[in-house]
């Protein structure tokens, strides 16, 4: 199936440095969101971005909604300990047929070095 | 906080064996879909249910995987028969699906299926 356009795939960074990832698609969606997942679990929900433009912060978290409507990106700052897991854009089609599954990327490997 | 419950959390089968997963969506939610994420990937749907009815099923391999929602509440998902390529993580989400609601995903824990 399709998977976005993630990067990068991995990230090896210090404690307390800021850090940027970007998701791409060939296809327009109507809502961009960001999820971490950690080993063995589900993936959690970070952001939620539902408007071209829009520029949504969760504490540390920063994501933007790309104005095409086919990018989005995630901003952490000052990166601690526990950030450390896989983050996911995904993307959610309109839905007016009702089906409304997500896409998502292949993920990005956050490893922070004390 | 309401969760989405799922079980069992690891499963072992044989080749040609048949398993069935579990999912309860956090109550009050219509939608309920199950992911596969293969080691390395990111999630991909496989059904989606509004109540107990399939929206999508497109991406659910259908000779061998099935799916219900019989009551519009839990779900079962079944492979029979199980082969080694389905080793993966198999995740239950559910939504509100309000009109005019802004609809976002919730995820359950997974269970893990290896197949040997």
């Amino acid at each position: 199936g399709q998977q976005l356009n993630q990067s990068p795939q991995s990230m090896f960074i210090q404690e307390g440095e800021d850090v940027s990832m970007n998701c791409t698609s060939s296809s327009i969606f109507n809502t961009w969101l960001w999820y971490k997942q950690e080993p063995g679990e589900g993936p959690v929900l970070l952001i939620a971005l539902y408007k071209a433009g829009e520029l949504t912060s969760n504490g540390r978290l920063t994501a933007q909604f790309g104005i095409t409507r086919k990018d989005s990106f995630l901003n952490i700052s000052a990166s601690i300990p526990s950030d450390v897991g896989i983050y996911f854009c995904a993307g959610r089609p309109y839905s007016g047929g009702g089906a409304d599954g997500l896409t998502f990327g292949k993920g990005t490997h956050l490893i922070i070095q004390p | 906080e309401a969760e989405v419950a799922q079980s069992p959390r690891y499963k072992i089968t044989e080749k040609s064996q048949a398993v069935a997963f579990w999912c309860d969506p956090i109550s009050g939610h219509a939608t309920l879909y199950w992911y596969r994420q293969i080691l390395g990937q990111g999630p991909e749907l496989l059904v989606q249910f509004q109540d107990e009815s399939v929206v999508d099923d497109s991406q659910l391999p259908k000779d061998r995987f099935s799916a219900e929602r019989l009551k519009g509440v839990d779900s079962t998902l079944k492979i029979q028969p199980a082969e080694l390529g389905d080793s993966a993580m198999y995740l239950c989400a559910s939504s509100r699906r309000d009109r005019g609601r802004r609809n976002e995903q919730f995820f359950g824990p997974g269970t893990r299926l290896t197949v040997l």
